[in-house]
């Protein structure tokens, strides 16, 4: 099983400020097979990023991704205020097929 | 413009079968792979399994032994039954339909997402 450990739990920042969030897997996953989401309260997750660094439809290009290998970045460059959610990384592989990291909080500071 | 909808009971009893339906409207069934993915209040998401067009089948390994995911081609829509659910069962269900292709795998759309209770 590949265990994705994200950092930091949480974060606290202020809007403007540039968020980085950090997405570690115990084993190499492939780029395409990893992908960043976002929820609000009572809200499903939204695509954020998919292979690694490709912004999903629609999504600002404040935000981005990188990585390779088993660490992997989700940068946010100037935080707005509807920014502040909680963000999962997710990766497909092999059993389990899919699997999500437990979370990065991002509060207003 | 796709969307999907979860639909079954809110409240099932300790040790019966949870059951929920996901009903896709704008995008065909018949493509893709159709997901069940839960959150228990407060805390993570966890995978449950996918179900492909084609009938395949893939599940949680955790979950296996009770899980069970089909579709319903003519109706649009697939389905989840859990077995033997606890008080540990209860969760937030999402159904969601996964992209893969290109050796790129993520979720693109998502349900809002049904609140099942397991209790007496």
């Amino acid at each position: 099983e590949t265990v994705l450990t994200q950092s930091p739990g949480t974060l606290s920042l202020s809007p403007g400020a540039r968020a980085t969030l950090s997405c570690r897997a115990s084993q190499r996953v492939s780029s395409g097979y990893l992908a960043w989401y976002q929820q609000k309260p009572g809200q499903a997750p939204r695509l954020l990023i998919y292979a690694a660094s490709n912004r999903a439809t629609g999504i600002p290009d404040r935000f981005s991704g990188r990585g390779s290998g088993t660490d992997f970045t989700l940068t946010i460059s100037r935080l707005e205020p509807e920014d502040f959610a909680v963000y999962y990384c997710q990766q497909y592989g092999i059993s389990p097929a899919i699997t999500f990291g437990q979370g990065t909080r991002l509060e207003i500071k | 413009q796709v969307q999907l909808q979860e639909s079954g009971p809110g409240l099932v009893k300790p040790s019966e079968t949870l059951s929920l339906t996901c009903t896709v409207t704008g995008a065909s069934i018949s493509s893709s792979f159709w997901n069940w993915i839960r959150q228990p209040p407060g805390k993570g998401l966890e995978w449950i399994g996918y179900i492909h067009y084609s009938g395949s089948s893939n599940y949680n390994p955790s979950l296996k032994s009770r899980v069970t995911i089909s579709l319903e081609t003519s109706k649009s829509q697939f389905s989840l039954k859990l077995s033997s659910v606890t008080a540990a069962d209860t969760a937030i269900y999402y159904c969601a339909r996964g992209h893969y292709g290109d050796y790129i795998w993520y979720f693109d759309n998502w349900g809002q997402g049904s609140l099942v209770t397991v209790s007496s």
